[in-house]
């Protein structure tokens, strides 16, 4: 089992770009959710997305977008990037059908710095 | 809403001695209360979980943690530390009853444990 992967691992943009973040949930799993790790910050909530809908949002503007696809991967977009978005990204899936089962796996981030 | 608090940023501890890793938490509603773990330029591991029954959980690694309703605490113990457990350690809470099954986790601030050879 490969567990929760995500990629690139590192990635450095520009102020202004786009950037598109992958992640591939833990077999078995179909809710991907998004969280952003600023650096000396504990993890903060993105988005959550199931059955390929956004279902939960947190205090993120709109520049960040998702998407989730039929195989249950999932993609974190950010545009017009700022310095402040420089944190590591990090990617936890779980699944709607073990409902006892409330673990989150995470995988191991993608570092974005932003230039 | 739900919120955390690790009041401990950091916490120096000598090797074989114990540590306590204080956290508490608000919320309105019931919660399960999780302990990850997170290595340097890694992603997060759960260290233990607590979501009904007995307050008491344990880790494989000799890591304790007791729920406390009263006192909304789940701190995290161990009796004698190794170099092996340095690391940065989150406390986390989750709403079991929420809407459409898994809940987003609420994350508290971090305690940087450094333990002393």
């Amino acid at each position: 089992d490969a567990g929760v992967t995500q990629s690139p691992t590192h990635l450095i943009k520009t102020r202004g770009q786009q950037v598109t973040l992958r992640c591939s949930p833990k077999s078995g799993h179909d809710t991907v959710s998004w969280y952003q790790q600023a650096l000396g910050q504990g993890p903060q909530f993105i988005f959550q997305y199931y059955e390929e809908e956004e279902r939960q949002r947190g205090n993120f503007p709109d520049r960040f977008s998702g998407h989730q696809f039929p195989n249950y991967s999932s993609e974190l977009n950010v545009n017009a990037l700022l310095l402040g978005d420089s944190a590591l990204y990090l990617c936890a899936s779980s699944s709607q059908v073990e409902r006892r089962n409330t673990e989150a796996f995470f995988g191991q981030g993608t570092r974005l710095t932003v230039v | 809403a739900q919120s955390v608090t690790q009041l401990d940023s950091q916490v120096p501890v000598f090797e074989e001695a114990p540590v306590e890793l204080r956290c508490n938490y608000s919320s309105s509603v019931s919660v399960y209360l999780f302990w990850y773990v997170q290595y340097p330029n890694q992603g997060l591991q759960l260290l233990l979980k607590y979501l009904s029954g007995s307050t008491l959980v344990e880790s494989i690694n000799g890591f304790e943690a007791e729920f406390n309703k009263s006192q909304t605490s789940f701190h995290l113990r161990k009796p004698s530390v190794h170099i092996s457990d340095t690391a940065e350690y989150f406390c986390a809470v989750s709403d079991p009853l929420g809407s459409g099954g898994y809940q987003k986790v609420t994350f508290g601030t971090g305690t940087k444990l450094q333990v002393i050879p």
